[in-house]
C-alpha cells in the first residue's frame, strides 16, 4: 500500500512568488493534515480536514495561505506571496478519521521550501 | 491549548548504552500519546504510542511509560545502536482530540 505522497519535494522560490503543495493521502484516510516544521524544531499544525471540511484552521495564517479538499481526497496548500520566513518542510499527513485523538498519524516526505 | 516540552534537546549515548527522553504536557485532557523518530531529510515514522488506560508499553528495544498524574511520559531505548541515531518528537493531542502537539525533539547520537 502507498503512503502518504507528497510533491514537490523541493521548490526554491523568490520572495513573493506563489507556490503550491500537493498531497494525497493513504487510500481511506478520512483525516488529512498539512504541518509546517522548521528546521530543528517539531511539527505545527497548520489546517486539518474531515473529508472535505476544514475542521481546525486556527493557525494557518489566511492573509496567505490558503489549502483545499475539493473531494475530500488529496489536498493543495497555497502561498501567495510567500515571504522569507515560510522557508520550512511542509509535511501532510492523513489518519482514519475513526477515533478522534488516538489516531496514528502518517506522514508524507514533506515539501522543502527555500524563499530567497 | 496543549504545550509540550521535550528533554533532552540532544542526546549522545554509547552503543549498547540507554537512552530515555521526556516529555511533559500541560493538558489532562489528553490521552494519547504518540513517538516519532525523524532521520536526517526523512519524513516522521511512528515508532510507538501509548493511550492513557495503560501505564506502559514495551516493543522489543523500545518501551514507553505514562504517568497521568504528573502528566509526564518517556521513551526508553535500551541496548541502542548506530541506526537508532535520528531526531525523537513526542506529542500529546490535548481536549482537541487529533491535533496533536508536538515537543521541540530529541536528536540521538548513538556512538560506535
Amino acid at each position: 500500500e502507498a503512503g502518504v505522497v507528497q510533491s514537490p519535494r523541493y521548490k526554491i522560490i523568490e520572495k513573493k512568488q506563489p507556490v503550491a503543495f500537493w498531497c494525497n493521502p493513504i487510500s481511506g484516510h478520512n483525516t488529512l493534515y498539512w504541518y509546517r516544521q522548521n528546521l530543528g524544531q517539531g511539527p505545527e499544525l497548520l489546517i486539518r480536514y474531515e473529508n472535505e471540511e476544514a475542521v481546525d484552521d486556527s493557525q494557518l495564517p489566511k492573509d496567505r495561505f490558503s489549502a483545499e479538499r475539493l473531494k475530500g481526497v488529496d489536498s493543495t496548500l497555497k502561498i501567495q506571496p510567500a515571504e522569507l520566513g515560510d522557508s520550512a518542510v511542509y509535511l501532510c499527513a492523513s489518519s482514519l478519521g475513526e477515533t478522534s485523538g488516538q489516531e496514528t498519524q502518517y506522514f508524507g516526505p514533506g515539501t522543502r521550501l527555500l524563499v530567497l | 491549548g496543549e504545550n509540550v516540552e521535550q528533554h533532552p534537546s540532544t542526546l549522545s549515548v554509547q552503543e549498547g548504552d540507554s537512552a530515555v527522553i521526556k516529555c511533559t504536557y500541560s493538558d489532562s485532557a489528553s490521552n494519547y500519546f504518540p513517538w516519532y523518530k525523524q532521520e536526517l531529510g526523512k519524513r516522521p515514522q511512528l515508532i510507538i504510542d501509548i493511550r492513557s488506560n495503560v501505564g506502559e508499553k514495551k516493543d522489543q528495544r523500545i518501551a514507553v511509560t505514562l504517568n497521568k498524574t504528573a502528566k509526564h511520559f518517556s521513551l526508553h531505548i535500551t541496548e541502542t545502536q548506530p541506526e537508532d541515531s535520528a531526531v525523537y518528537f513526542c506529542a500529546a493531542p490535548g481536549a482537541a482530540g487529533n491535533k496533536l502537539t508536538f515537543g521541540g525533539g530529541t536528536r540521538v547520537l548513538v556512538k560506535p
